[in-house]
């Protein structure tokens, strides 16, 4: 069965720090990979995905992923975060072709500090 | 479009109660899933219907829980005899399947179960 590893489970820092949360897969196969988001008091949203094409996927609020076939890795990144990037991320995999039941990382505490 | 809904937001049930949530999905989206999310960990799939029929259920989805999703329109879901370990935030999401790999997933606020 598939598996999705984040790991960095608790991440802390200050404001204008740069942001890299790591995402692991263990499928061999053509994947679809997406990160999604949770706000404090909010639900989950999406906030980039990878699909096909360029393995560099721009994403909302400055976020940026890079798909590495090679290391099974879809990585999350923002060169300067924000107060407002205090949240929980969720790293997610679907494999193209089955019944698009993502397989969900046990996510990333994100707190950034003023 | 008003996003996914789920009703209700928080439900507290003493062990051996049985409990039904409610989800209703983005109206034009065919896909229906739930999830259930436990603390520190990532959604977790339950189930999922295209249109009004249930495709997959996952085995964490013992016999004392079924899905439901009539119409094609709203879903579901009921705990029978519920189990202290059943407490959880169960998701809803609905997502358009159009025949290609491009499911985006919308989720719902959740319902947070707990079981005293």
């Amino acid at each position: 069965a598939q598996s999705v590893s984040q790991h960095n489970h608790h991440v802390i820092l200050s404001e204008a720090a740069s942001l890299e949360l790591g995402c692991n897969y263990s499928y061999g196969g053509t994947v679809n990979l997406f990160w999604y988001v949770q706000y404090p008091g909010q639900h989950l949203q999406l906030l980039l995905k990878y699909f096909s094409g360029d393995p560099l996927v721009k994403g909302i609020k400055g976020f940026e992923a890079e798909f590495i076939k090679s290391k099974f890795s879809f990585n999350l990144r923002k060169p300067s975060v924000q107060w407002s990037d205090t949240a929980e991320y969720f790293c997610a995999v679907i494999l193209s072709g089955g019944s698009y039941i993502p397989t969900f990382g046990r996510g990333t505490s994100l707190i950034v500090h003023p | 479009d008003t996003g996914v809904s789920q009703d209700p937001r928080h439900k507290i049930t003493k062990r051996g109660q049985n409990v039904t949530f409610r989800c209703d999905p983005i109206s034009e989206h065919n896909r229906l899933y739930w999830y259930r999310q436990t603390l520190g960990q990532g959604p977790e799939f339950l189930t999922y219907f295209q249109n009004e029929a249930q495709l997959e259920k996952s085995r964490l989805l013992s016999d004392r829980f079924s899905a439901e999703r009539p119409k094609g329109s709203f879903s579901t879901l009921e705990i029978q005899r519920t189990e202290q370990g059943d407490s959880a935030m169960y998701l809803c999401a609905s997502s358009l399947i159009a025949g290609g790999p491009t499911d985006t997933q919308y989720f719902g606020p959740g319902t947070r179960l707990t079981v005293l």
